[in-house]
């Protein structure tokens, strides 16, 4: 079975500062993992993805997400946060094909001015 | 704008009242989803449909029918609706390989008094 973990439901970080949310899975099949971005009110939001291309992956607004085996994990990362970053955040697993995706707990990033 | 619409987009209940939720995406994505979303708990799936004509249950089905007669729209019945039944709905969709991750609506905001 699937699972996914994100280690703290709240961050909290100065605006200029390094964004770092952690995600953590759980998959018997080489896994898809995704972040998505939810702002108040709003739907979620597709962020990035990894599908067993290259392990750093590339997303919207400045966000990067490094896939490490051997850790189990897909980080999510922006180098310099910005007040418009303050959203919540879900990492996600499904595997190869599947159709049905398993969300984290959702991540609250706050942003300091 | 492409993408997936819900209607309606907040709703308030009396226990016992029915009502269904709209869902209609116009990607011609053939797998559609609804999740309820609740503080501290993330997304869970109540049903999917992975085509016109089919539909399965989710993690949390108990109290909710869908029905999915034309590809673009998939509906969620609530046939006597109770309190524990509060929530945010959300519907996705989703290409058949599960590489592009989900589209998600709006949201609707039910709550049952």
């Amino acid at each position: 079975a699937q699972s996914v973990t994100q280690l703290g439901s709240h961050v909290s970080v100065s605006e200029g500062a390094l964004v770092l949310l952690r995600c953590n899975y759980s998959s018997s099949v080489p896994p898809y993992l995704f972040w998505y971005v939810q702002y108040p009110n709003q739907g979620l939001q597709l962020l990035l993805k990894y599908t067993s291309a290259a392990t750093l992956v590339k997303g919207i607004n400045g966000f990067e997400a490094e896939f490490k085996k051997s850790e189990t994990s897909f980080h999510l990362t922006k180098p310099s946060a910005h007040m418009s970053d303050a959203a919540e955040y879900f990492c996600a697993v499904s595997d190869p094909g599947g159709f049905k995706t398993i969300f984290g707990a959702g991540t609250r990033l706050f942003v300091k001015a | 704008n492409a993408g997936v619409t819900q209607t309606p987009k907040f709703r308030v209940l009396k226990t016992g009242q029915s009502m269904t939720l709209l869902c209609a995406q116009d990607m011609n994505h053939e797998y559609m989803y609804w999740y309820r979303q609740d503080p501290g708990m993330g997304l869970r799936l109540i049903h999917y449909s992975v085509g016109e004509g089919t539909t399965a249950k989710g993690e949390v089905p108990d109290g909710y029918n869908v029905s999915r007669l034309k590809k673009q729209n998939f509906l969620l019945g609530l046939e006597s609706a109770a309190p524990s039944q509060t929530s945010v709905y959300f519907c996705a969709s989703s290409t058949e390989s599960g590489t592009t991750g989900y589209t998600f609506g709006s949201g609707t905001r039910l709550t049952v008094v």
